[in-house]
C-alpha cells in the first residue's frame, strides 16, 4: 500500500476554511485517495474520495495534484463539531481493498 | 450514506469469558467486512477481513483462535473474543464494503467498547 504522510495536528478558527494536506508520493495509478474522520470514541466517518480529479460533496472538497503525489482536504467553513482526527488513506488495490490507517491529523477548531 | 451498526456499544465482562460483537450493514449487502481494534490514543489497526461464506483472513499477529469471526450472511458479521483477558480491553470497530458504492467505499460502525475485568 502507498504510505501517506500527514501533519500530526492543525488548528483552525471557526468559520474559516480548514485545509488538511496529505502526501502520498508512492501512490499507484489505480489507487484511490480516501479521507475519513474520527470524532472521539466514535467509528470513523467517510468524508470523500478521489482518483485523479478534484471532488466535492456536501461535507468537503478534495484537491488532488496533477502528479497525484499529494492531496488536500478542504472543509470550507469549519465548525466546532469538525474537531476530529482526519485520516488520509490510499486504498490497496489488492486484499479486498483493505484500508490501512496512519496516525492522521488532529484538527482542532476553536471559537 | 450507508449505515453500519454494531451491538453492543459497550460491554464489561469478567476475565475468562467470551464476548460476541455483531456488525450489521443496514441498507446494503456487504460481501466483505473488516474488523479493527483501537487502543487509547492510537490509530485503528486492522485485525481481519471477513468474507461472506468463507473463512476470515487475519492480519499478522492476530490470533484466529482467540478472535473468531463469522460472516454467515451478506449483512451480518460477528466477532467473538474468546477467553477474554484485561489486555483485550479495547475499542472494536467494524466496517463494511459497499460493492455498489463508487470505488466500493467502506463504511464504519460506531464501535464497541470492551472492558475486561
Amino acid at each position: 500500500d502507498a504510505k501517506t504522510t500527514q501533519p500530526p495536528s492543525m488548528d483552525c478558527a471557526e468559520g474559516r476554511a480548514a485545509n488538511l494536506p496529505c502526501n502520498h508520493s508512492t501512490i499507484s495509478g489505480n489507487e484511490y485517495v480516501y479521507w475519513y474522520r474520527q470524532i472521539h470514541s466514535q467509528g470513523p466517518q467517510y468524508i470523500i474520495h478521489g482518483l485523479k480529479n478534484n471532488e466535492t460533496n456536501e461535507m468537503a472538497s478534495l484537491i488532488i495534484t496533477e502528479d497525484r503525489k499529494s492531496s488536500t482536504l478542504i472543509l470550507p467553513h469549519a465548525t466546532l463539531r469538525d474537531t476530529a482526527v482526519y485520516y488520509c488513506i490510499v486504498r490497496s488495490s489488492t486484499s479486498y481493498g483493505k484500508l490501512t490507517f496512519g496516525q492522521g491529523t488532529i484538527l482542532t477548531v476553536h471559537p | 450514506g450507508a449505515v453500519v451498526s454494531q451491538h453492543p456499544s459497550w460491554v464489561i465482562c469478567k476475565s475468562g469469558t467470551s464476548v460476541k460483537i455483531e456488525c450489521r450493514s443496514l441498507d446494503f449487502q456487504a460481501t466483505t467486512m473488516f474488523w479493527y481494534r483501537q487502543f487509547p490514543k492510537q490509530s485503528l489497526m486492522l485485525m481481519a477481513t471477513s468474507n461472506e461464506g468463507s473463512k476470515a483472513t487475519y492480519e499478522q499477529g492476530v490470533e484466529k483462535d482467540k478472535f473468531l469471526i463469522n460472516h454467515a450472511s451478506l449483512t451480518l458479521s460477528t466477532l467473538t473474543v474468546t477467553s477474554a483477558h484485561p489486555e483485550d480491553s479495547s475499542f472494536y470497530i467494524c466496517s463494511a464494503r459497499n460493492p455498489e458504492a463508487l470505488a466500493a467505499t467502506q463504511y464504519f460502525g460506531p464501535g464497541t467498547r470492551l472492558t475486561v475485568l
